[in-house]
């Protein structure tokens, strides 16, 4: 069964707190994505990761982090979470060689209060 | 700047009727087009993803065209249903590998009603 699974699916942080998002996947997809959607924009590019330990800035990284010790996960961190970081968090996975098969995960909704 | 523009913002249409979604872009190179459904509350699906200059593609109730010329594409629903009732967000890629880039228009919200 071809997934990408997000955990946790909601999550209330207060400012400050250090948060965790974590993204698995059963394709053996190299290359994972982190996203965020925030209502009338399109989805924003935090971190792409090609495999393990080869991740790549997207469009707006400042205030994450991302880690993948193994292909099938990928993880985002938030030290010090801001009240702007309130957003709905997608991951997402390809193979390395072709967009033609993109799978996202049902979506984590993170409030910073 | 944004790149991946999709009009209408949102939509209503009678359980029924058919609806034509459109997708306009600057982004360069478009390597594929690809359309998306995201239901309230759930990740992204894909519909359907196109690749040629001049492009179609048929998924049961929903067609899809693109020009790469005027850089337009269009989401056909034909005889919607209460189900379709969705956000349809259209994503160019600028390669066909993950190497490249995705982007995103803000997305059609679709709403069906009987």
């Amino acid at each position: 069964d071809m997934k990408v699974t997000q955990m946790p699916r909601y999550l209330i942080k207060r400012m400050g707190e250090n948060v965790l998002l974590e993204c698995g996947q059963d394709m053996s997809h190299e290359t994972m994505y982190w996203y965020r959607q925030d209502p009338g924009l399109g989805l924003q590019l935090i971190y792409i990761s090609y495999d393990v330990d080869s991740n790549s800035e997207g469009d707006i990284p400042k205030g994450y982090r991302v880690s993948r010790k193994k292909r099938e996960h990928f993880s985002l961190i938030l030290d010090s979470a801001k009240t702007n970081q309130t957003s709905v968090y997608f991951c997402a996975s390809s193979p390395l060689g072709s967009q033609n098969t993109l799978y996202f995960g049902a979506g984590t909704r993170l409030s910073v209060l | 700047k944004t790149q991946v523009e999709q009009s209408p913002q949102s939509l209503v249409v009678r359980q029924g009727e058919n609806c034509v979604l459109q997708c306009n872009y600057s982004v360069t190179p478009d390597n594929h087009l690809r359309w998306f459904k995201q239901d309230t509350g759930k990740g992204l699906v894909s519909l359907t993803v196109l690749v040629d200059q001049k492009d179609k593609t048929s998924n049961g109730r929903y067609s899809a065209t693109l020009d790469k010329d005027a850089k337009h594409s269009t989401l056909h629903i034909t005889a919607t249903l209460l189900d379709d009732t969705a956000t349809y967000i259209c994503v160019v890629g600028d390669r066909g590998s993950a190497l490249g880039r995705l982007h995103f228009g803000a997305g059609t919200q679709l709403i069906v009603i009987p």
